[in-house]
């Protein structure tokens, strides 16, 4: 049972360089979500897809942030121009599509972690 | 806009203890779902229950339990005889609407220790 995957698990970059990272869901959930954790909080949603559209960005998604799901299966997000801010543990999840009144839980990837220096 | 508190930042128990994590939360929807999840030390959240906001059903599923309270806004999680691998931070969140994004609290840490 393959769940979802992230790459890479670690990034080390400096203030100013662009990084990239993918995301892989469950082969068959639909919506995939980008949350990003700072020490010792919580999750913070970041935005989502169904399928291939890009549905809701939250406001913690400045111009530097970028995310794409071209075929409807794996993402990237895109960072630009790092600050040092952006040092977070960036998380992927990926869900089923929500019947009716009914929704499923999300299944979070290891996520990365990145650090700019 | 949806707020999920839990106000124990730390908790700490000897093995087979109980121990119960609250969590409360805001919003106005009359339609939501309300998730808790487990983060190791490794740092994978792990997914442990789901309930409907129309279902108030309490749940056991082996040591652990939920008790779900709209009169309160509450949905508490309870442990119990604890095992040292029951340490982590758990997290409570809370979900509204189509899009369904979670928001989380800031999470308890749970430490059991021999």
């Amino acid at each position: 049972d393959t769940g979802v995957s992230q790459d890479p698990r670690h990034k080390i970059t400096k203030r100013g360089q662009n990084v990239t990272f993918r995301c892989d869901p469950i082969s068959e959930h639909n919506r995939l979500y980008w949350y990003r954790q700072t020490l010792g909080q919580g999750p913070e949603f970041l935005t989502y897809f169904q399928n291939e559209a890009q549905l809701e960005k939250s406001r913690l998604l400045s111009d530097r942030f970028s995310a794409e799901r071209p075929k409807g299966s794996f993402s990237t997000l895109e960072i630009q121009r790092t600050e040092q801010g952006d040092s977070a543990m960036y998380l992927c999840a990926s869900s089923l599509l929500p019947t009716g009144v009914q929704t499923y839980e999300q299944y979070f990837g290891p996520g990365t972690r990145l650090t700019v220096t | 806009a949806q707020k999920v508190t839990q106000a124990q930042t730390e908790i700490s128990v000897v093995e087979k203890e109980d121990v119960t994590l609250d969590c409360v939360y805001e919003t106005r929807d009359t339609t939501y779902y309300l998730f808790w999840y487990k983060q190791p030390p490794s740092g994978e959240l792990v997914f442990l229950i789901r309930r409907n906001s129309f279902d108030e059903q309490n749940e056991i599923s082996g040591r652990y339990s939920w008790n779900f309270q709209k009169s309160t806004s509450s949905f508490n999680f309870t442990i119990t005889a604890s095992q040292v691998v029951d340490s982590a931070v758990y997290f409570c969140a809370l979900s509204v609407g189509g899009g369904n994004k979670l928001t989380f609290g800031t999470g308890t840490q749970l430490k059991v220790e021999l």
